[in-house]
């Protein structure tokens, strides 16, 4: 069964410092794996995904995650923080492999502070 | 981008009472949403996949007769959550991809927050 692993349930980083967020999966086929953000009360964005196509992938608002899967990981980055970088984020797994239902980790809240 | 709207936002209702969340896609057509559940603090947790024309299929521990989905056309999908309680309380996540195009990710509504009292 497919599952998802966030490491760290919070992190805090000073702005303008690298942001990494934590994530290994388990999957039983090739994975289609997701960031997503979710800010207060709403529902939740798409940074990016991977599709098995290039391992480095980038996304909005200057993420990105590199899939290593010797590690089965897929961890999230950003070179510099913002205070508007505040916010949960998720990362899911594919079910069935391509654009399923989603599995995901039980997230990481990421704080910034000047 | 593709939009899904989830309506109403947030809802407050008395317990016993019956609450519907509708979840439509407003610029394309999805074959198939997906109804989440998040409590506080936590993850999202699917409850059942909605496929138009026909039966939900729901994930295991979740009560189908008390979280009724209908899935008419294939703009809307709603979820009724039937005789709330208090601990139905939830934010209720739908999302939706595009059937018309092949590696259209999900897309995801703004939540339902419902409070039973």
């Amino acid at each position: 069964a497919q599952s998802v692993t966030q490491l760290g349930s919070h992190v805090s980083v000073s702005e303008g410092a690298l942001v990494l967020l934590r994530c290994n999966y388990s999957s039983s086929v090739p994975p289609y794996l997701f960031w997503y953000v979710q800010y207060p009360n709403q529902g939740l964005q798409l940074l990016l995904k991977y599709t098995s196509a290039a391992t480095l992938v980038k996304g909005i608002n200057g993420f990105e995650a590199e899939f290593k899967k010797s590690e089965t990981s897929f961890h999230l980055t950003k070179p510099s923080a913002h205070m508007s970088d505040a916010a949960e984020y998720f990362c899911a797994v594919s079910v069935s492999g391509g654009y399923n239902k989603l599995i995901f980790g039980a997230g990481t809240r990421l704080a910034v502070h000047p | 981008g593709a939009v899904v709207s989830q309506h109403p936002s947030w809802v407050i209702c008395k317990s016993g009472t019956s609450v519907k969340i509708e979840c439509r896609s407003l610029d394309f057509q999805a074959t198939t949403m997906f109804w989440y559940r998040q409590f506080p603090k936590q993850s999202l947790m699917l409850m059942a996949t909605s496929n138009e024309g026909s039966k939900a299929t729901y994930e295991q521990g979740v009560e189908k007769d008390k979280f009724l989905i209908n899935h008419a056309s294939l703009t809307l999908s709603t979820l009724t959550v039937t005789s709330a309680h208090p601990e139905d309380s939830s934010f209720y996540i739908c999302s939706a991809r595009d059937a018309g195009k092949y590696n259209s990710p999900l897309h995801f509504g703004n939540g339902t927050r419902l409070t039973v009292t």
